[in-house]
């Protein structure tokens, strides 16, 4: 089975652009999370997506937004882009909401914004 | 808002030794999970503990979840330098009719030969 797959794995970006961050899901999951990991820090959730729909939400403004499309793959977009949100966004993917079993979590896209 | 706080934050030590790391919080989790992460890679899930009091050996880990379950601890027996690596802990909680999982300040490990 395929893991998650995350693209681009390094971004730099101007302040007050926008960014648009890929996830493939692992094969058999239909739920994605996205978390923030700011250096030296635990991964904070941002949101989470099930059957098409935001289905949780972290304390993160409107302009993080997502997209899941009917293979389960998902999108992350930033808008007017902060050099706060510099960090590691992580992708993570699982069976079914809440279930015990865990995220399968891809490598990450290190976004620098300068 | 839940928190998870992770002790110590940083820990170096030999080859062979034994270590503790603590995960605590104030709020009571329906399950808690231990990652590790390496760099420039994503975390990687070692176990997940659902009942109070609940211990769970993984080779030389052995994780153990707080009657309460408001707190774990990871503890590695004669350490090695594969090892190294930032632990993570991470609970459970309820989010908008589903669950999200919040993670730890995690600890940063470092074995050497």
């Amino acid at each position: 089975e395929t893991g998650v797959t995350q693209s681009p794995t390094h971004l730099i970006k101007t302040r007050g652009q926008q960014v648009t961050l890929r996830c493939s899901s692992q094969s058999g999951h239909n739920t994605v999370s996205w978390y923030q990991q700011a250096l030296g820090q635990g991964p904070q959730f941002i949101f989470q997506y099930y059957r098409e729909e935001e289905n949780g939400r972290g304390n993160f403004p409107p302009r993080f937004s997502g997209l899941q499309f009917p293979n389960y793959s998902s999108e992350l977009n930033v808008n007017a882009l902060e050099l706060d949100d510099s960090a590691l966004y992580l992708c993570a993917s699982s069976s079914r909401q809440g279930n015990y079993g865990g995220y399968t979590f891809g490598s990450g896209t290190r976004l620098t914004v300068v | 808002t839940q928190l998870l706080e992770q002790s110590p934050q940083f820990l170096s030590i030999q080859e062979g030794e034994n270590l503790t790391v603590y995960c605590n919080s104030s709020s009571v989790f329906s399950s808690l999970q231990w990652y590790r992460q390496e760099p420039g890679e994503g975390p990687v899930l070692l176990v997940t503990v659902v009942t109070g009091g609940e211990v769970k050996k993984l080779k030389r880990l052995t994780f153990q979840f707080g009657d309460a379950r408001k707190d774990s601890s990871l503890h590695i027996t004669a350490a090695q330098p594969g090892d190294t690596g930032l632990y993570l802990c991470a609970g459970r909680v309820p989010t908008s009719g589903t669950y999200k999982y919040i993670f730890g300040t995690g600890t940063r490990l470092k074995v050497l030969a």
